[in-house]
């Protein structure tokens, strides 16, 4: 059974700090791995994808990935009130995601004003 | 228009009536997938299709069947609904390879009394 694991949160954070975000997962063949954030009541909408491990920046977002660690993370810089949102981690055990994705639970943020 | 189209959008329903929920996209993907989302339970994989002739079951498959009509349609049934099928449901689309997200779908909230 392949599992991610999220904090479920809420994780708390200040306007204009750093929102770290982390996941584990237990499948070690895993190859993709992606965050998604999804509004409340909204569809998850994806923000970044990794691949490889080290950090992959995307303007405010940067995803690291420790595959020896089985870890995955997202920073988000410069939060904003807008980032208030739940992100979900998901991973893929066959490159491109021939079975389906694995999704955590997801961790809740909030960004304080 | 959307990406990926679900109907409808929200949908009441009474225990034991066979209910359908339907899904076509307009990325030309092959790769089409239904999940559920349960509030603590996150997103969990129901069907997914890579093509017309290729359906597959996911983690929790028991109640549901899918019809795969087209490339760009992709149905989800339930034959006899039960309360603990209220849920939220998301269709979503991907391409093949590792550079790839999911496209989601804006889903459907289907209750069941």
């Amino acid at each position: 059974q392949k599992e991610v694991e999220q904090n479920s949160g809420p994780l708390s954070v200040p306007e204009g700090a750093i929102a770290s975000l982390n996941c584990t997962y237990s499948d070690r063949v895993s190859q993709s791995f992606f965050w998604y954030r999804q509004y409340s009541g909204k569809s998850p909408e994806l923000i970044m994808s990794i691949y490889s491990n080290g950090d992959k920046e995307d303007g405010r977002f940067t995803a690291q990935l420790n595959k020896a660690s089985q870890y995955v993370s997202l920073l988000i810089r410069d939060s904003q009130p807008s980032d208030s949102a739940t992100y979900l981690c998901a991973v893929s055990s066959r490159g491109g995601g021939a079975d389906g994705l694995t999704f955590g639970k997801g961790t809740h943020l909030i960004i304080q004003p | 228009d959307a990406d990926v189209t679900q109907t409808p959008r929200n949908r009441i329903t009474k225990t034991g009536k066979r209910i359908m929920l339907e899904c076509s996209q307009t990325k030309g993907h092959d790769r089409m997938y239904w999940y559920r989302q349960d509030p603590g339970l996150g997103l969990r994989l129901i069907y997914y299709s890579f093509d017309v002739k290729d359906i597959n079951k996911g983690e929790i498959s028991d109640g549901y069947s899918v019809s795969r009509q087209a490339q760009a349609k992709f149905s989800l049934s339930l034959e006899s609904a039960i309360p603990n099928q209220t849920a939220l449901y998301f269709c979503a689309t991907s391409g093949a390879g590792v550079n790839y997200g999911y496209t989601f779908g804006s889903g459907t909230r289907l209750t069941v009394v």
